[in-house]
C-alpha cells in the first residue's frame, strides 16, 4: 500500500472548519483514500473513503485532487469534541485487506 | 452501525502470567479480523490479520508464539499474550472488517490496556 505524508499536528478555532491535508503520492490507481481518527485512547472510528471523487457525509468532506495525490479533510464545523489524531491512510479495497496506520495528525480544537 | 466489542478494556497482571482478550463483531460476521498494539504517543502498528478457521497471519517481527491468535467463529477472535513482562504493556486495540456494502470500512474496539507489573 501507498504511504501517506501528514503534518504532525494542526489547530484550529471551534466553530471553524478544519482543514487536514495528506500527501499520497505514490497511490495506486486501485487503492482508495480512507480517513480515521482516533480521540485518546479509544479505537480508531471510521470517517470517510473516497477512490477519485469527492465525497461528503455527516461528519466530513474528502477533496481528493485531479491526479489523486493528495487530499484534505475537511471538518465543517469543528468542535472540542473533535480533538484527535486523524489518519489518512491508502489502500485498495476488501474486505481483507490490511489497514497500515502512518503518524497522522493530531489536530487540536481550541475553545 | 456495526458494532466491534473488545473485553476486557483494561487488565493488569503479574510478570509472567498470560492474559486473554476478546475481539467480537456484534452485528455482522467478520471472517477477517486485525489486532493492532499501539505504545505510548506512537501510531498503530498492526501486528496479526485473524482469519476464521485457519492460523493467523503474523507481521514481520511479531512472535506468534508469543501472541496466540484465535479466531474460533466468525464473530469472536481472541489474542493471548502468554507470559506477558512489562514490556508488553500497550493498548492493544482489535478490527473487524464487515464485507459487502460500498466499500468495505473496518470497525474497531475500544482497546485493552495491558499494564504488566
Amino acid at each position: 500500500d501507498a504511504k501517506t505524508t501528514q503534518p504532525p499536528s494542526m489547530d484550529c478555532a471551534e466553530g471553524r472548519a478544519a482543514n487536514l491535508p495528506c500527501n499520497h503520492s505514490t497511490i495506486s490507481g486501485n487503492e482508495y483514500v480512507y480517513w480515521y481518527r482516533q480521540i485518546h485512547s479509544q479505537g480508531p472510528q471510521y470517517i470517510i473513503h473516497g477512490l477519485k471523487n469527492n465525497e461528503t457525509n455527516e461528519m466530513a468532506s474528502l477533496i481528493i485532487t485531479e491526479d489523486r495525490k493528495s487530499s484534505t479533510l475537511i471538518l465543517p464545523h469543528a468542535t472540542l469534541r473533535d480533538t484527535a489524531v486523524y489518519y489518512c491512510i491508502v489502500r485498495t479495497d476488501g474486505a481483507t485487506n490490511k489497514l497500515i496506520f502512518g503518524t497522522g495528525t493530531l489536530l487540536a480544537v481550541q475553545p | 452501525g456495526a458494532v466491534v466489542s473488545q473485553h476486557p478494556s483494561r487488565v493488569i497482571c503479574k510478570s509472567g502470567t498470560s492474559v486473554k482478550i476478546e475481539c467480537r463483531s456484534l452485528d455482522f460476521q467478520a471472517t477477517t479480523m486485525f489486532w493492532y498494539r499501539q505504545f505510548p504517543k506512537q501510531s498503530l502498528m498492526l501486528m496479526a490479520t485473524s482469519n476464521e478457521g485457519s492460523k493467523a497471519t503474523y507481521e514481520q517481527g511479531v512472535e506468534k508464539d508469543k501472541f496466540l491468535i484465535n479466531h474460533a467463529s466468525l464473530t469472536l477472535s481472541t489474542l493471548t499474550v502468554t507470559s506477558a513482562h512489562p514490556e508488553d504493556s500497550s493498548f492493544y486495540i482489535c478490527s473487524a472488517s464487515r464485507p459487502g456494502g460500498g466499500g468495505e470500512k473496518l470497525f474497531f474496539g475500544s482497546g485493552t490496556q495491558l499494564s504488566v507489573l
